[in-house]
């Protein structure tokens, strides 16, 4: 089924660990989103990608990396995992604009 | 900046009751609107979108929402809820050739059977 996917679908860290959350749409999109989701808070934008070989920072860039390794794929990596990371993680992505954002599943990360 | 205010954080009816959420965003050019629905551990699904034409647009579900420009707003309504409509509600406008969404912080809508 066409969509965006991202892995893993639940993780846990220590402070201090790295992971890396992949996402992958295979909708020929140009954009695409990292968000993450916590309570009373809504989405908040990490980092974004307008097209292939770009990306900037949303509103809480801080504590994260990403890459646009080709149209389909774009990670959002943690190079140091810290507490307050913890929540749930969007990837999203948008074809020609006015239309509608296509969103993942969802990662839900602990860092204990 | 562009801000998107969602005024109701919380909303719980009974089954057959009226529904408006209100969304109100601080823009003042071209605009696309979107409502979504995130159904519990589920993630975001488009419920309905506008970028031009009839202000009054009709989404899945039995769900409609009407852009009032003077009024910067968009909310959304249903003429009556279902205990499936239990869920959470976000309002998204990303402005006129921007690619970024600004999401409201969204309202939790529980509705008793």
């Amino acid at each position: 089924n066409a969509g965006v996917t991202q892995t893993p679908k639940f993780q846990v860290l220590k402070t201090g660990q790295s992971m890396t959350l992949q996402c992958a749409q295979d909708m020929n999109h140009n954009s695409m989103y990292w968000y993450r989701q916590d309570p009373g808070m809504g989405l908040r934008l990490i980092y974004y990608s307008a097209s292939e070989g770009t990306t900037d920072k949303g509103e809480v860039p801080n504590g994260y990396n990403v890459s646009r390794l080709n149209k389909r794929e774009f990670s959002l990596r943690l190079e140091s995992a810290a507490p307050s990371q913890t929540s749930v993680y969007f990837c999203a992505s948008r074809g020609r604009e006015g239309n509608g954002y296509t969103f993942g599943s969802g990662t839900r990360l602990t860092v204990v | 900046a562009q801000s998107v205010s969602q005024h109701n954080h919380h909303v719980i009816l009974s089954e057959a009751a009226s529904l408006e959420l209100g969304c109100n965003y601080s823009y003042g050019g071209t605009v696309n609107l979107f409502w979504y629905v995130q159904y519990p551990g589920q993630h975001l699904q488009l419920l309905l979108k506008y970028f031009s034409g009839d202000p009054l647009v009709k989404g899945i579900k039995g769900f409609e929402a009407e852009f009032i420009k003077s009024k910067f707003s968009f909310n959304l309504r249903k003429p009556s809820v279902q205990w499936s409509d239990t869920a959470e509600y976000f309002c998204a406008v990303p402005p006129g050739g921007s690619y970024i969404p600004t999401f409201g912080r969204g309202t939790s809508l529980i509705v008793h059977p």
